[in-house]
């Protein structure tokens, strides 16, 4: 089993439709949780954080399901610039420090 | 403020050859971790060096091995290079003593390997 999955997608929404992405992780010692945003060919960059009590940041909302080991993300109002990949990162667990385990991504495009 | 920079940005090799990617970090930055990312796939780990040590390792053979230097810049070596070493090579730098960050890495825009 991966240690972090996510359904790769591609999901093609209209501009101005709600999606939302899915992650599940393996490591119940994980610490700690992570979007990250990957353009075609460019490198990874931190979106937002991921926190229990849930986080909005804009039009979009991040989940952590700790009993469930569930990450999600949730885009409200897509627009033409939010077509990337999405990553799911987890931080922590066996080994510790700050070494970042990533899915696989989740192809996002959105389409006029 | 630089940013994360990598060299070189692209480069071909054959089976069996070596290779050498460097990396300098972002200013201010003491942390230095290296990932993999083949096509279609998320970044895989393959280390991290911090005070000039690998202090944490991914699943990569020995045929891969760094190197940090006093000023935190960092090297990859590959030897005797697989066709599927066939990678981005993302360089990514944060700092242990910046508590909070714990998950903010900032990566470069990689080095883009292809062994024949």
């Amino acid at each position: 089993r991966k240690e972090v999955e996510q359904d790769p997608g591609p999901f093609n929404v209209p501009e101005g439709a709600t999606v939302a992405f899915n992650c599940t992780y393996s490591n119940s010692a994980s610490q700690s949780f992570f979007w990250y945003r990957q353009d075609c060919r460019k490198e990874p960059k931190l979106l937002m954080s991921v926190y229990s009590s849930g986080n909005e940041d804009g039009r979009f909302t991040a989940q952590l399901n700790r009993a469930s080991q569930y990450i999600s993300l949730l885009i409200r109002d897509s627009k033409l610039s939010d077509s990337a990949t999405y990553l799911c990162v987890v931080n922590g667990g066996a080994g510790g420090g700050n070494k970042l385990t990533f899915g696989t991504g989740t192809q996002l495009k959105v389409e006029l | 403020d630089a940013g994360v920079t990598q060299s070189p940005t692209h480069l071909i090799k054959t089976r069996g050859q070596q290779v050498t990617l460097r990396c300098s970090p972002k200013s201010g930055h003491d942390t230095v971790s290296w990932y993999q990312q083949a096509l279609g796939q998320g970044p895989q780990f393959i280390f991290q060096y911090y005070e000039e040590e690998e202090r944490q390792r991914g699943n990569f053979p020995d045929r891969f091995s760094g190197h940090q230097f006093p000023n935190y810049s960092s090297e990859l070596n590959v030897n005797a290079l697989l066709l599927g070493d066939s990678a981005l090579y993302l360089c990514a730098s944060s700092s242990i003593s910046l508590a909070g960050n714990a998950g903010e890495l900032f990566f470069g825009e990689g080095s883009r390997l292809t062994v024949l």
